[in-house]
């Protein structure tokens, strides 16, 4: 199957700073882009679907101020949790897919913020 | 949108026995796929079923598309099996993907 990168794998910041998380797709160019988090023993949750030179579309309940996509290429998309808070603390996935076909999920970035 | 139900929630085997692992949606839909998701949280791609039927080694899957409900068998079930099972599916609208609440399986030596 494709593969999907993610970096970082594991982040700790403090309360009120910016972290920016990266999802590459390796071996496909990735039309679109999704954003997923999950929290302890929960399922994943989608946040935002991004489409390369497009803004993203985000799903209800999820600030897009706070929670900054940008998906320049078909390679690489980022998501920058800005003025992060304790209750961001989660597991971020990205996912890359070709045209809404099968979609395949990078490792995951953990985030906690202190 | 498109509800996702799995079931069971949990599942306990001793190590060589089978198993199968349901998932019902509310709508038609375009894509079903099915993951495993390993204890370090990395989502591995089982299948991509949108219908019909599929096998990989020891593990199999179906999509009665019409009847809008997937199962996924896992035969001779090994310990490296345990883990959180988790199906989805989108529908036409951009291709994302809801999730069911997953089936997480142990499996016991």
């Amino acid at each position: 199957g494709a593969v999907v990168s993610q970096h970082p794998s594991r982040v700790i910041c403090k309360s009120g700073t910016s972290v920016k998380i990266e999802c590459r797709s390796l071996d496909f160019q990735a039309t679109t882009m999704f954003w997923y988090r999950q929290f302890p023993k929960q399922s994943l949750m989608l946040m935002a679907t991004s489409n390369e030179g497009s803004k993203a579309t985000y799903e209800q309940g999820v600030e897009k101020d706070k929670f900054l996509i940008n998906h320049a290429s078909l390679t690489l998309s980022t998501l920058t949790v800005t003025s992060a808070h304790p209750e961001d603390s989660s597991f971020y996935i990205c996912s890359a897919s070709y045209f809404g076909g099968e979609q395949f999920f990078g490792p995951g970035t953990r985030l906690t913020v202190l | 949108g498109i509800q996702v139900e799995q079931s069971p929630p949990d599942l306990i085997l001793q190590e060589g026995a089978n198993s199968t692992l349901r998932c019902n949606f509310s709508d038609s839909v375009n894509n079903l796929q099915w993951f495993h998701q390993n204890p370090w949280g990395q989502l591995i791609n089982l299948f991509y079923i949108p219908s019909g039927t599929k096998q990989n080694g020891r593990l199999s899957a179906t999509t009665v598309a019409t009847e809008r409900y997937s199962l996924l068998y896992i035969s001779s079930s090994q310990t490296t099996d345990s883990g959180v099972y988790f199906c989805a599916v989108a529908d036409n609208q951009g291709g994302k993907l809801i999730f069911g609440q997953g089936t997480e399986l142990s499996v016991k030596p």
